[in-house]
């Protein structure tokens, strides 16, 4: 499996819902990164998970919990949106090859629209 | 400071026709680059790393150290590529290991 997935595809909520995010990758990748795209400009880093710990947080706001239950899952529980945070959320993994060349493949990405 | 500069927003050509996408990068280390595509609807997806020195789908791009530049280039452009093209810087440093710092992208339009 070379893929990274992403579920759900699409996803309408309104600002006082809490829903989850979920990416999973079968490559044995040990970093995995949530990015946030706004239409025609490039992803911005969210979070970065090594080795299953949250190792950056670009001073995304609280209502964007990243969750890291294993070294194959990733999840980004919200809550308490803002409109402004409709977005493609796309999650990434990398195998964290040290001193090496080191590749992020990228989800499809779930479309987000906060209401 | 790492940066990433795509100078061209809008870059149409039409078919058959050559055309290459500029990136200019500033990096105090040891550069890697790549290129990524995202087709309309579709994932970002790795188009080139410079590492590997190879040709993906008629593209090349070769690593610049001089000129701090990674172009990415086909000689004859199909319609198919059109596509948003970004080029991506990779972190090579201690806290941010891994990180890619992106340029804001070039959309390329095929005419036929």
């Amino acid at each position: 499996d070379t893929e990274v997935t992403q579920t759900p595809k699409h996803l309408v909520m309104g600002m006082t819902n809490k829903k989850s995010l979920k990416c999973e990758q079968h490559m044995g990748h040990r970093a995995m990164y949530w990015y946030k795209q706004k239409a025609k400009k490039p992803p911005e880093l969210m979070f970065v998970y090594s080795y299953e710990k949250l190792s950056i947080n670009e001073s995304v706001p609280s209502r964007f919990s990243p969750e890291c239950p294993n070294s194959s899952l990733l999840n980004l529980h919200l809550h308490a949106l803002q409109p402004e945070d409709s977005a493609l959320y796309l999650c990434a993994s990398s195998a964290l090859n040290r001193g090496r060349t080191d590749t992020q493949y990228f989800g499809p990405g779930t479309r987000l629209t906060v209401l | 400071a790492q940066r990433v500069t795509q100078p061209e927003k809008l870059l149409s050509v039409f078919k058959g026709a050559p055309v290459e996408l500029k990136c200019n990068y500033s990096y105090s280390g040891s550069p890697e680059l790549f290129w990524y595509v995202q087709y309309s609807r579709q994932r970002l997806q790795l188009l080139l790393r410079h590492i590997s020195r190879e040709s993906i789908k008629g593209f090349t791009a070769d690593l610049n150290k001089g000129e701090t530049s990674f172009h990415l280039k086909k000689p004859f452009a199909q319609e198919e590529d059109s596509a948003m093209y970004y080029c991506a810087l990779r972190s090579d440093r201690g806290s941010t290991l891994g990180r890619l710092y992106f340029g804001r992208g070039t959309q390329l339009t095929v005419w036929p």
